[in-house]
């Protein structure tokens, strides 16, 4: 198994407080990626990074912000949650580019009450 | 909406084959994959095509693509109860990383 930790597993927060997830690899990879999954939407890729401080935005970035200050973590923050992001959010890595293999974490889950 | 789509449930006996459909809408997509999600963990990539491809075969799986009609499916010969698992149908549409994700195909199998 691809060394990818997520942390915390689980999470139960109330509306506007602030969350981080944190996302842990121990593979050197370059790329990394959040996605969240929910009932009927498959997987959907919130930010994504290709380097140490290089991010971009996915599909549905609103609300959330990412910071990669080392290789090995990509961090995920809601600055103030809200019950639309009740969810479970998966990082996942990839040692190049135009592989098409993402390694995933073994999710958070997150309730915002 | 969803740019990838399949059907939200499967159940097979034991032994039967699985045949799981997906149809896309980019015929730009060049990658096609297929993902497996077992309880309480992430996914794992399964199988890929190429789109110049009609079909791949690895062990129990078979991978059919027909670009006219946009359509994928994974067929899983023998089908077994550790095949239980959500199915993901995915795009990537310049052979990169960012893949579009369809909603899953939940496969049940039984005894």
């Amino acid at each position: 198994d691809a060394g990818i930790t997520q942390s915390p597993r689980h999470k139960v927060t109330e509306t506007g407080t602030p969350v981080t997830l944190r996302c842990h690899q121990t593979e050197n990879h370059r790329y990394m990626y959040w996605y969240r999954q929910d009932p009927g939407h498959g997987l959907r890729l919130i930010h994504y990074s290709y380097g140490v401080k290089d991010t971009d935005k996915g599909e549905v970035s609103d609300g959330y912000s990412v910071s990669r200050s080392k290789t090995e973590d990509f961090l995920l923050t809601l600055e103030s949650a809200t019950s639309s992001q009740t969810s479970v959010y998966f990082c996942a890595i990839s040692p190049g580019e135009f592989t098409g293999e993402l390694f995933f974490g073994e999710g958070s889950r997150l309730t915002v009450l | 909406g969803e740019d990838v789509e399949q059907s939200l449930f499967l159940s097979v006996r034991e032994g039967d084959s699985s045949v799981i459909n997906c149809t896309y809408t980019d015929s730009s997509s060049t990658y096609l994959y297929w993902y497996k999600q077992e309880p309480g963990a992430g996914l794992q990539l399964l199988t890929y095509i190429f789109s110049n491809m009609d079909m791949k075969q690895d062990q129990r799986l078979t991978v059919l693509l027909n670009k006219k009609d946009k359509h994928l499916s994974l067929r899983i010969a023998d089908t077994q109860t550790g095949d239980s698992a959500i199915y993901f149908c995915a795009e990537s549409r310049n052979a990169g990383n960012m893949l579009t994700f369809g909603g899953g195909t939940r496969l049940m199998v039984k005894p």
